[in-house]
């Protein structure tokens, strides 16, 4: 079975920092997602990252892919509060059919 | 919006009991997929349905089914049910059945008491 960890669990950071959220891949993998999900919400679609080297940015957040290392990063940029939440990594195996999820970030900014 | 729609919102139900949970994809959307997200087991893919066929099976108990209907609804059946089954289950849509986007529904809060 193919394992996500994501490091770290929680992380409290300061208004207009930068940091960088890890999910790490145990077996080689179809494609890798981001999501986040805020309090008592449902998931929303962040990034969809398809090959080695992909990286894909919106806004304060960049994410990408090196799937030699089986690891993705989330990048966040001058943080700011609206992008308190739960930032979950996830990534299918090779067929596309099957999807594990990572532990989820929980992210929280302090002004 | 995600354009998915789940009912019931919240569920409380007793040990032993069978609920039925429903979802409804996207306009054009064919697959759906079921998730449990619970405090102990974290976000757990349970099963995918693509054009009414099962199409892949996650970490789905023997005591939980699903089907999906030619209008492409689907729905979850959980049965003989336990405190652990207590969690979020959400399913989510795609187009195609090897998803570039998944788009998620809000969700049943089910509490097993």
């Amino acid at each position: 079975e193919l394992k996500v960890e994501q490091n770290p669990l929680f992380l409290s950071m300061q208004e207009g920092k930068n940091y960088t959220i890890y999910c790490n891949y145990s077996t080689t993998s179809d494609r890798l997602y981001w999501y986040r999900q805020d309090p008592g919400k449902s998931l929303e679609s962040l990034f969809v990252l398809l090959s080695n080297g992909a990286v894909k940015q919106e806004g304060r957040l960049m994410a990408s892919l090196d799937t030699k290392a089986r690891l993705s990063t989330l990048h966040i940029t001058a943080a700011v509060h609206d992008l308190s939440a739960t930032y979950f990594c996830a990534v299918s195996d090779t067929t596309g059919n099957q999807f594990y999820f990572g532990t989820g970030t929980s992210l929280t900014v302090i002004p | 919006d995600s354009g998915v729609t789940q009912t019931p919102k919240h569920l409380i139900t007793a040990t032993g009991q069978r609920v039925t949970l429903r979802c409804s994809p996207r306009s054009g959307d064919l697959s759906v997929y079921w998730y449990q997200q619970s405090l102990d087991q974290g976000l757990q893919f349970l099963i995918q349905y693509y054009n009414g066929e099962e199409r892949a099976k996650g970490n789905i108990l023997e005591r939980f089914s699903a089907q999906q209907f030619p209008d492409l609804h689907s729905e979850l059946n959980l049965s003989s049910l336990e405190l652990g089954d207590s969690a979020l289950y959400f399913c989510a849509s795609s187009v195609g059945g090897n998803p570039y986007e998944q788009y998620f529904g809000p969700g049943t809060r089910l509490t097993v008491t």
